[in-house]
């Protein structure tokens, strides 16, 4: 069975500072990694999606990278501002277009 | 706009009521799933839906039902025999290759208190 694990729980960093978040995973066999973005109260937004057979996504300041063999996956996040503080989540894609998440990173930028 | 829109936005069920979750989605997508989120927990899944009129148990499917009579709805009710129920519930949907790399959205939630 999967299983994702996020480290650390929770992250407070001054504005401006770049940050990674850590994503682990006990089974390689995924078909993609994907991260969200959940503020307070309301559902998911998909930041970046890394199929297996990548090694990383960019978008804007973020970039994620994969690296099956080690089960393990990162979220750079570059100048962090204010507004990126949320609740970030990895999450792998398995057989049966499921999904297996881990319980988040709650990352707080403070001006 | 495009999305998916999940009503409502909170509930209240007294014990030993069934309540239904409404989800539809405008995005055209074959699949769509119900997740279970406990507050500092990840997302559980508890139905998922390929195709119209045919579903698969999750994760966590016990007191819970679903149907899927069009494309572009998927209810989930939430039975008496849920003795837990008080979570916040996400519907989601993507396209049916998902498992070769599309993107899954997400709805706004909706959460289900006991009284």
């Amino acid at each position: 069975k999967q299983e994702v694990t996020q480290i650390p729980a929770a992250l407070s960093v001054p504005e401006g500072e770049n940050l990674v978040l850590n994503c682990s995973f006990t089974d390689s066999a995924i078909y993609n990694l994907q991260w969200f973005r959940q503020d307070p109260g309301k559902g998911l937004t998909s930041l970046l999606l890394i199929q297996s057979s990548q090694r990383e996504q960019t978008s804007g300041r973020l970039n994620a990278s994969l690296d099956k063999s080690s089960g393990r996956s990162t979220l750079y996040i570059a100048a962090s501002q204010p507004g990126d503080s949320a609740t970030y989540l990895c999450a792998c894609g398995g057989s049966n277009y499921k999904l297996t998440f881990g319980k988040g990173t709650l990352l707080t930028v403070n001006p | 706009d495009g999305g998916i829109t999940q009503s409502p936005k909170y509930l209240f069920r007294k014990e030993g009521q069934n309540v239904t979750l409404s989800c539809e989605q405008n995005l055209n997508h074959d699949a769509m799933y119900w997740y279970r989120q406990d507050p500092g927990q990840g997302l559980r899944l508890i139905y998922y839906s390929q195709i119209v009129n045919d579903f698969q148990k999750g994760d966590i499917a016990e007191g819970y039902s679903v149907s899927r009579e069009k494309k572009e709805s998927f209810p989930l009710t939430v039975t008496s025999a849920q003795k837990n129920p008080t979570a916040f519930y996400l519907c989601a949907s993507s396209s049916i290759q998902m498992g070769s790399g599309n993107t899954i959205y997400f709805g706004e939630g909706s959460w289900l208190t006991v009284v």
